[in-house]
């Protein structure tokens, strides 16, 4: 059973240019959760989904961020016109229910040039 | 004031030396996590506890739901335990947040 598993590990992308990362939950997990790191900094949250439903946005930059986790294939973060400041590392955990323990993924790390 | 602070902040320790992370809260939680995070790499989960002491291999876990307060010891501690050590909470509410500690970063030198 793999575990989480994210792509790409690193992404580089000019300023202005969209990054979309992906995130594939462990088998039978249907809770997505996406957090942020910005450089010599915690770990943000950033959106909570379920399949097809975005349960809790509430650390989500309002522009230029969306995420989705459709019905089928993983979930996507997708940042559009990035800047230098969305340079972090982008973590994706997943859990089977409400409250069960959390399984992270090994992250994406952006980088804008 | 951080909703979850951790101290300390860095720690350097002697191989072998029993070493205490501590992590503070002020939110209502429903469970803890102790997380690891070695220096550009992925993160990991160690204990998920809601009450009392969890033990696996060197690490120690507890927690006083009454005080806000829990604690991550590792015994013989060794070089490999070197990395960024974070408590996250589990905040009640209906949506399941999670809040993160700043992170201690604990080097262990042979």
């Amino acid at each position: 059973n793999a575990g989480v598993m994210q792509n790409p590990r690193h992404l580089v992308r000019r300023r202005g240019q969209e990054a979309r990362l992906r995130c594939s939950p462990m088998k039978g997990h249907s809770h997505v959760y996406w957090y942020r790191q910005l450089p010599e900094e915690g770990l943000k949250f950033m959106v909570y989904l379920q399949k097809e439903n975005i349960i809790d946005e509430s650390g989500m930059p309002k522009e230029r961020f969306s995420a989705e986790f459709p019905k089928e294939g993983p979930s996507i973060l997708r940042i559009q016109q990035v800047v230098r400041g969305d340079s972090a590392a982008y973590f994706c955990a997943s859990s089977p229910y409400k409250g069960s323990p959390l399984h992270f993924g090994n992250g994406t790390r952006l980088t804008v040039t | 004031k951080n909703e979850v602070e951790q101290s300390p902040q860095n720690l350097t320790a002697q191989e072998g030396e029993f070493i205490t992370i501590n992590c503070s809260y002020s939110v209502g939680i429903s469970a803890l996590h102790w997380l690891q995070q070695h220096p550009g790499g992925g993160i990991v989960s160690l204990f998920m506890l809601s009450s009392g002491k969890k033990k696996h291999g060197r690490l120690i876990a507890t927690i006083n739901i009454q005080e806000k307060h829990s604690s991550l010891h590792i015994t013989a501690s060794h070089p490999r335990d070197s990395a960024v050590y974070i408590c996250a909470v589990r905040v009640e509410t209906s949506y399941d947040k999670v809040i993160f500690g700043p992170g201690t970063s604990l080097s262990v030198i042979p």
